[in-house]
C-alpha cells in the first residue's frame, strides 16, 4: 500500500492547457508538500500545507493553485502551461511542522509541456 | 539564509569500491541534516538523518554519514559498492519550525562492474 501516491505519473499536454496532479497519503500526516524538481535535478519547494492550511508558498506564480480538500490529500493545479512548467512534481508528506519531520515522498508526475 | 552544496555533480566508482560523497551547508546554528536517494524515475527515499548527538549516523543500505561542525559538513560514506547504488543522492537540510527541506544540486553515482 503506497504511503504517499500521486497521479498521474506522466503528463504530456500542449502549451496554454490546464491541468491538475493528485497526491494522496495514507501516513496520518498533517503536513504535505509539492515540490518541483527540474531537468537539471534540482529539487525546489513549491508549497506547503498543515491541515488543510497554507503555510509555505514559495512565490510561484499564480497559474499554479494547490488545495487540500483534507489532510490526506493535497492537489496541484496548473493554468495556462507554459514549456517552462516541464518538471517532475513531487509530493511529500510529514508528520507535522517541525525541522526534525522526516518527509516521505511520492514517486513524482513528470509533465511534459509540448 | 540556508543552502546544501555538493561539489561532485557525476562520480564514477567500481563495483566494490568505497564512496564518499560531499556534502557542505551554510546555516548559522545545527540544522537537521539528510541524505536522500532518487533511483531513476523513482522518488525520493530517506537514506539517514542528524539531528543531535553521535555525529556519525547509520543508515540504510549500508551507508553512513558524518556530521563535522567544524566543516560545516556532512558526508556519506559507503565501504563497498553494489552495482544497485547507483542513483542520484541528495544532501538536504531543513531548520526551525516551518518544514522547508532546502536541497543541494545532487551527485549522481555510476557504478561500473
Amino acid at each position: 500500500d503506497t504511503a504517499v501516491s500521486q497521479t498521474p505519473k506522466y503528463l504530456v499536454t500542449q502549451m496554454g492547457n490546464d491541468k491538475s496532479i493528485k497526491c494522496e497519503q495514507n501516513l496520518g500526516h498533517d503536513t504535505m508538500y509539492w515540490y518541483k524538481q527540474d531537468s537539471k535535478k534540482f529539487l525546489k519547494i513549491m508549497f506547503s500545507y498543515n491541515n488543510k492550511e497554507l503555510i509555505i508558498n514559495e512565490t510561484v506564480p499564480n497559474r499554479f493553485s494547490p488545495k487540500s480538500p483534507d489532510k490526506a490529500h493535497l492537489n496541484l493545479h496548473i493554468n495556462s502551461l507554459e514549456l517552462g512548467d516541464s518538471a517532475v512534481y513531487f509530493c511529500a508528506s510529514s508528520p507535522g511542522l517541525a525541522g526534525a519531520n522526516v518527509l516521505t515522498f511520492g514517486a513524482g508526475s513528470r509533465l511534459t509541456v509540448l | 539564509a540556508q543552502s546544501v552544496t555538493q561539489p561532485d555533480i557525476h562520480i564514477t566508482v567500481s563495483e566494490g569500491a568505497s564512496l564518499e560523497l560531499r556534502c557542505n551547508y551554510s546555516y548559522g546554528a545545527t540544522p537537521y541534516l539528510f541524505w536522500y536517494v532518487q533511483s531513476p524515475g523513482q522518488g525520493l527515499q530517506l537514506l539517514l538523518k542528524y539531528f543531535s548527538g553521535d555525529t556519525l549516523v547509520q543508515g540504510i543500505k549500508g551507508f553512513e554519514a558524518e556530521f563535522k561542525r567544524s566543516q560545516s559538513s556532512f558526508n556519506l560514506r559507503k565501504p563497498s559498492v553494489h552495482w544497485s547504488d547507483a542513483a542520484e543522492y541528495f544532501c538536504a537540510l531543513n531548520t526551525g519550525t516551518a518544514s522547508k527541506l532546502t536541497f543541494g544540486t545532487g551527485t549522481r553515482l555510476q557504478v561500473t562492474l
